[in-house]
C-alpha cells in the first residue's frame, strides 16, 4: 500500500508563500496509473480540494485557488508539492496529500485512495 | 447548485442500521460517480466506498453506498461503537468543475 508523508514549515505568515511536500513511498509518482493530490481542511470545516497532478504534467485545480496555486512533482526524490501563494489566515487548514485511484478517464471518477497523516499549518504574524 | 448537502448528525445504537444521505444536483452527483469517506478525531480521512458502490480491500460488506438520482446515501448495518466518526461524500461538479465535499455527518453509536 503507498504511504504518504507531508512536510514543511507549520507557521506562515500573511502574504508570504505556504510550501508543503508529500513524500511517497510504495509507489512511484511517475508510474503514470495515479494522479496525485492535496485536500485542506480548515479548523472545525469541510474538506476542500485543492488540486490534482499527474506525471504526464496534466493538472486540475480547485477554481477558488487556481489563481495561488501551483503542485508540482519530483520524480527524483519521489515526492510532490504544494505551492500557495499570498496566504491569509483563512488558509490556516490541515493540509492533506494524497494518492487518487480512478475507475474511468473522466475526473468524474477519481477518488482518493489513499492519504497522508496531514500537516496543520497555520497562518499568524 | 454547486453544494453536497448531509445531515450533520447521525445516531443510532450498536447493531442498528443507519443510512446517511447526500443531496447534490445533476451538476455534481446526478453526472458522476460518489465516493464516501469517514475521518475519526484527529486522523486522516480513510476511503470508504468509490465508484458510488464499491469498497476498497478491507471495508467489511456492512458498508454499502448507492445513488438515485442526484442523491446518494451511505448505508452501515451491525453499527459497532468504531464506527462513531464523520462520513463525508464528495463527487466531482461539472459546473464548478471541481471536487465538491459535504459538509459531513457527524455518527453517534448510542
Amino acid at each position: 500500500q503507498v504511504q504518504l508523508q507531508e512536510s514543511g514549515p507549520r507557521l506562515v505568515k500573511p502574504s508570504e508563500t505556504l510550501s508543503l511536500t508529500c513524500t511517497v513511498s510504495g509507489g512511484s509518482i511517475s508510474s503514470g496509473s495515479y494522479y496525485w493530490s492535496w485536500i485542506r481542511q480548515p479548523p472545525g470545516k469541510r474538506l476542500e480540494w485543492i488540486g490534482y497532478m499527474h506525471d504526464n504534467g496534466n493538472g486540475k485545480y480547485n477554481p477558488s485557488l487556481k489563481s495561488r496555486v501551483t503542485i508540482s512533482g519530483d520524480t527524483f526524490k519521489n515526492q510532490f508539492s504544494l505551492k500557495l501563494s499570498s496566504v491569509t489566515t483563512a488558509d490556516t487548514a490541515v493540509y492533506f496529500c494524497a494518492r487518487v485511484g480512478r475507475v474511468g478517464l473522466s475526473y468524474g471518477t477519481f477518488y482518493f485512495a489513499d492519504w497522508g497523516q496531514g500537516a496543520l499549518v497555520t497562518v499568524s504574524s | 447548485q454547486s453544494v453536497l448537502t448531509q445531515p450533520p448528525s447521525a445516531s443510532a445504537t450498536p447493531g442498528q442500521r443507519v443510512t446517511i444521505s447526500c443531496s447534490g444536483s445533476s451538476s455534481n452527483i446526478g453526472g458522476n460517480t460518489v465516493n464516501w469517506y469517514q475521518q475519526l478525531p484527529g486522523t486522516a480521512p480513510k476511503l470508504l466506498i468509490y465508484n458510488t458502490n464499491q469498497r476498497p480491500s478491507g471495508v467489511p460488506d456492512r458498508i454499502s453506498g448507492s445513488k438515485s438520482g442526484t442523491s446518494a446515501s451511505l448505508a452501515i448495518s451491525g453499527l459497532q461503537s468504531e464506527d462513531e466518526a464523520d462520513y463525508y461524500c464528495t463527487t466531482w461538479d461539472d459546473s464548478l468543475n471541481g471536487v465538491l465535499f459535504g459538509g459531513g455527518t457527524k455518527l453517534t453509536v448510542l
